[in-house]
């Protein structure tokens, strides 16, 4: 069965620097994409990025950006010029594409604090 | 933009109750999903629902869970009779397949209180 970690469960970055968020996995499977959701106070699940396994370069949206380590399994999320509205529960979460079992895996979540 | 829609925002309801949760998910998707999310948890996987039926399902969803698509816009859970340890976040999502087609999109989750 496919796992996701988490191993921060708490990280702060002062506004306006970078700050990296970890997240590795465990699969026997080949074809499979990974995602980060933002969950902010209001609990709202909120799409930040996803990556598609069979693809080398990492993906970036704005001031989002991840490390895909297919080969280590790891996949993490950097974030830049980290901004006030970025203070949230981020989730790392797998799909597998090869076979019927569909679901998204989280991991346990890392609450980001975002310090004036 | 299309997005999941999920009513009530909050529910309380007494111990033993039965208690439904509703869904729109979007229009043009063909998989949903039930999670949960005990507060400061993980989110836990409950139940996928594909071709009106259940393609899938956790440990967490026994005999009292179920899930219904009653009229081909709405997806429910139902929860039999509530126990305290029911309280919680339940999200709804649903996706397509396909590599074009894989993120999931949730709604806003229905906070579960059960007293």
């Amino acid at each position: 069965a496919q796992t996701v970690t988490q191993s921060q469960p708490e990280m702060s970055v002062q506004e306006a620097e970078t700050v990296t968020l970890s997240c590795t996995y465990d699969t026997s499977e080949s074809d499979y994409y990974l995602f980060w959701y933002k969950q902010p106070p209001s609990r709202q699940m909120i799409l930040v990025i996803r990556q598609e396994a069979y693809k080398q370069q990492n993906a970036t949206e704005n001031r989002f950006s991840v490390n895909f380590q297919k080969a280590a399994k790891s996949f993490s999320l950097k974030i830049s010029d980290s901004q006030l509205g970025d203070a949230a529960m981020y989730f790392c979460a797998y799909r597998s594409l090869m076979n019927r079992d569909d679901k998204i895996i989280f991991g346990k979540g890392t609450r980001l604090h975002i310090l004036p | 933009e299309p997005e999941v829609t999920q009513t009530p925002s909050h529910q309380v309801t007494q111990m033993g109750q039965e208690v439904i949760l509703r869904c729109v998910p979007i229009s043009n998707h063909l998989y949903f999903y039930w999670y949960r999310q005990i507060l400061g948890q993980k989110v836990e996987f409950l139940v996928s629902f594909y071709n009106n039926e259940i393609s899938e399902k956790s440990e967490i969803f026994d005999d009292q869970f179920s899930v219904e698509r009653p009229d081909g816009s709405n997806f429910t859970l139902k929860i039999r009779s509530t126990k305290l340890e029911d309280s919680a976040m339940y999200f709804c999502a649903s996706s397509n397949r396909g590599r074009l087609n894989t993120e999931a999109f949730f709604g806003q989750g229905t906070r579960l209180t059960v007293v």
